[in-house]
């Protein structure tokens, strides 16, 4: 069965500091992996997406890892901003004709505090 | 970039009425869309993949005849609840596949059934 853990669940950071979250996956065969942030009431937003053969992929203060050996992502945050608490879901695709099929985790929620 | 909207946010119905939530691909156009239900602090849960010009694929436990899925243009795609009662309350959010690997979500539509 295809699943996504994420971890830790929920986490408390001061503004300024760096923060990393983790996603283990059991999907295969892989597709892409991606990380959304999603804001209280909100729909998700695209943080980055990664395909097999990438490493690493940066968007401004963010920047994921892919390990698909170990089949384990991370979302480090750098320089953290009030802004930036919200839930942070991981998202893997396994390849299929119509790649409808991802499986999500569910969610790690970031608290940043002045 | 991809750009989903999802209309309305925010809706609030009496029990045993119907209501449609809509879903634009604003500047690409999406032969699939997809359908996700989410309480609170927990993940998408997928209910159905709305294919443009066929019926659309359901999950699971998803009663098809209560939540009514339209995707009649490659631009649109509509879900309405028919005769919603207080348990169907939720937050509804749709997204559509764009650009390579990306999938667009639209901001979501709270439905409250009083």
């Amino acid at each position: 069965k295809n699943q996504v853990e994420q971890s830790p669940q929920s986490l408390i950071i001061l503004e300024g500091k760096n923060c990393t979250l983790q996603c283990n996956y059991t999907v295969s065969p892989f597709s892409n992996l991606r990380w959304y942030k999603q804001d209280t009431g909100r729909g998700p937003v695209s943080l980055t997406i990664m395909t097999f053969s990438e490493n690493t992929k940066s968007n401004g203060r963010y920047t994921a890892t892919l390990d698909a050996d170990t089949k384990q992502s991370s979302l480090h945050i750098t320089a953290s901003q009030l802004s930036d608490s919200a839930s942070y879901i991981c998202v893997v695709s396994p390849i299929l004709t119509n790649a409808g099929k991802s499986t999500f985790g569910d969610g790690t929620t970031l608290t940043v505090k002045p | 970039g991809a750009v989903v909207s999802q209309h309305p946010s925010r809706v609030i119905c009496k029990s045993g009425t119907s209501v449609k939530i809509e879903c634009r691909s604003l500047d690409f156009q999406a032969t699939t869309m997809f359908w996700y239900r989410q309480f609170p602090k927990q993940s998408l849960m997928l209910m159905a993949t709305s294919n443009e010009g066929s019926k659309a694929t359901y999950e699971q436990g998803v009663e098809k005849d209560k939540f009514l899925i339209n995707h009649a243009s490659l631009t649109l795609s509509t879900l309405t609840v028919t005769s919603a009662h207080p348990e169907d309350s939720s937050f509804y959010i749709c997204s559509a596949k764009g650009g390579n690997y990306g999938y667009t979500f639209g901001s979501g539509t709270r439905l409250t059934v009083v």
